[in-house]
């Protein structure tokens, strides 16, 4: 079984700040990891995705994240948060690799604060 | 082009009606899905067709009937709905690769309303 969580509903931060959205996962294996984001009455938009090989992913839109093997945690960051980042940010985890057994997060709502 | 478009954007239609969703993309994959997402809630997988291979959900409600034309083309053929199966549905694509490696794109999706 696999499962991936996103511990907070809603982060808020200060435009210029950092960001950080939580995740977690839980497969019996190793994983294939996701972020997606989600505007307003919009489709998802694939951010970055961690496969193997360097714990730091590098996506879109100057976002990245963190995998960590040890905590089961792939974070994503941002070093300074824009307005336009407001948004609902899903994590994703496949223990196969193949969009068929996605499991997706619950999603967290990010608002930047102007 | 990385695009995948949806017809129609909107729709509303009645508990007895026929109608369908249209989705459409010209990046060469070959695996186009159907996802179903309620308000705030993360998209859940109804269908996904790979290869001209039709792998089903079986949770998915026999009055959503889905079908693949050609490689390019994916239809969602809805009859006889309830006012629960309201939602954003929103179609993907990739192109199936070994590892992972393949990423999938979204749709704008269509946002239907059963009266």
């Amino acid at each position: 079984a696999q499962s991936v969580a996103q511990p907070e509903d809603q982060v808020n931060v200060a435009e210029g700040n950092p960001l950080t959205v939580k995740c977690t996962y839980s497969v019996s294996g190793n994983p294939y990891l996701f972020w997606y984001v989600q505007y307003p009455n919009r489709g998802l938009q694939f951010l970055l995705k961690y496969i193997t090989g360097d714990n730091l992913v590098k996506g879109s839109y100057g976002f990245e994240a963190e995998f960590n093997k040890s905590q089961t945690s792939f974070h994503l960051k941002k070093p300074s948060a824009l307005v336009s980042d407001s948004a609902l940010y899903f994590c994703a985890v496949s223990l196969l690799g193949g969009y068929q057994k996605v499991t997706f997060g619950t999603g967290t709502k990010l608002q930047v604060i102007p | 082009d990385t695009e995948v478009t949806q017809t129609p954007k909107h729709l509303v239609m009645g508990m007895t009606n026929k109608k369908s969703l249209k989705c459409e993309q010209h990046m060469g994959h070959r695996a186009m899905y159907w996802y179903k997402q309620k308000a705030k809630k993360p998209p859940e997988l109804m269908f996904v067709y790979s290869y001209e291979k039709l792998s089903i959900n079986e949770s998915v409600p026999s009055r959503f009937s889905p079908e693949c034309p050609n490689s390019s083309l994916l239809n969602l053929h809805l009859h006889a709905l309830q006012p629960e199966d309201s939602a954003l549905y929103l179609c993907a694509s990739s192109q199936p690769r070994g590892g992972g490696e393949e990423t999938q794109y979204f749709g704008p999706g269509t946002r239907l309303l059963v009266l």
